[in-house]
């Protein structure tokens, strides 16, 4: 069975200073791996996501994550943030060939002035 | 095109009651998935429905349920309500076709249980 542990529930930051959330996951086959932002009040949308081929993705907002297979982990970095990043981060996971994408406990990402 | 609608946004209930949820997904996606959020718990998998059929279910108790129509609307339904049921509960969907990977979100239905 797959799961993903998001490691910190509460990140705060001042703003233009970088982030890093973090995300590992279990699975014993291969995966697909994302990365959804949930503004308040709002359903989550797609960050970035991590198919296959090169393990570092680019995705909107200036956020970017890292696949690291022999960690299992797949870290979201942005080098500065701005007040309006404020907002939760999901971490999922999806098998190749799957239907049931798992998502993490979510990180709450605050963004100091 | 138009987004995944989930109808009502907002409802109050009271323990013991029923209550149905609607999910009319993006024009072509036939998968819809449902999820329950609640804070510190994170989205937890209720079940999967494709061409009308459950394909995938989570570890939830049998009050809740689903379905699916022919023209891939779906609906969730929970019985007996109690108040640990009070939660978001998100409809996501997608297409089939392959390589779609990606979940389209509706804004979700927030059910208060009193």
């Amino acid at each position: 069975a797959q799961s993903v542990t998001q490691l910190d529930s509460q990140v705060p930051v001042f703003e233009e200073a970088p982030v890093e959330l973090r995300c590992n996951y279990s699975s014993s086959v291969s995966v697909y791996l994302f990365w959804y932002v949930q503004y308040p009040n709002q359903g989550l949308q797609l960050l970035l996501k991590y198919l296959s081929g090169s393990t570092l993705v680019k995705g909107i907002n200036g956020f970017e994550a890292e696949f690291n297979k022999s960690q299992t982990s797949f870290h979201l970095r942005k080098p500065s943030v701005h007040i309006s990043d404020t907002a939760e981060y999901f971490c999922a996971v999806l098998n190749t060939g799957g239907f049931k994408t798992i998502f993490g406990a979510g990180t709450r990402l605050f963004v100091k002035a | 095109k138009a987004g995944v609608t989930q109808t009502p946004r907002y409802l109050i209930k009271t323990r013991g009651q029923q209550v149905t949820l609607s999910c009319s997904p993006i024009s072509g996606h036939r998968s819809v998935s449902w999820y329950q959020q609640t804070p510190g718990q994170g989205l937890q998998f209720l079940f999967e429905y494709f061409s009308e059929t459950q394909r995938n279910k989570g570890n939830f108790p049998g009050r809740f349920s689903g379905r699916q129509f022919s023209n891939s609307r779906s609906e969730m339904n929970v019985s007996t309500l109690e108040l640990g049921d009070s939660a978001l509960y998100l409809c996501a969907t997608r297409t089939e076709t392959p390589g779609a990977n990606v979940l389209t979100f509706g804004a979700g239905s927030r059910l208060t249980v009193l």
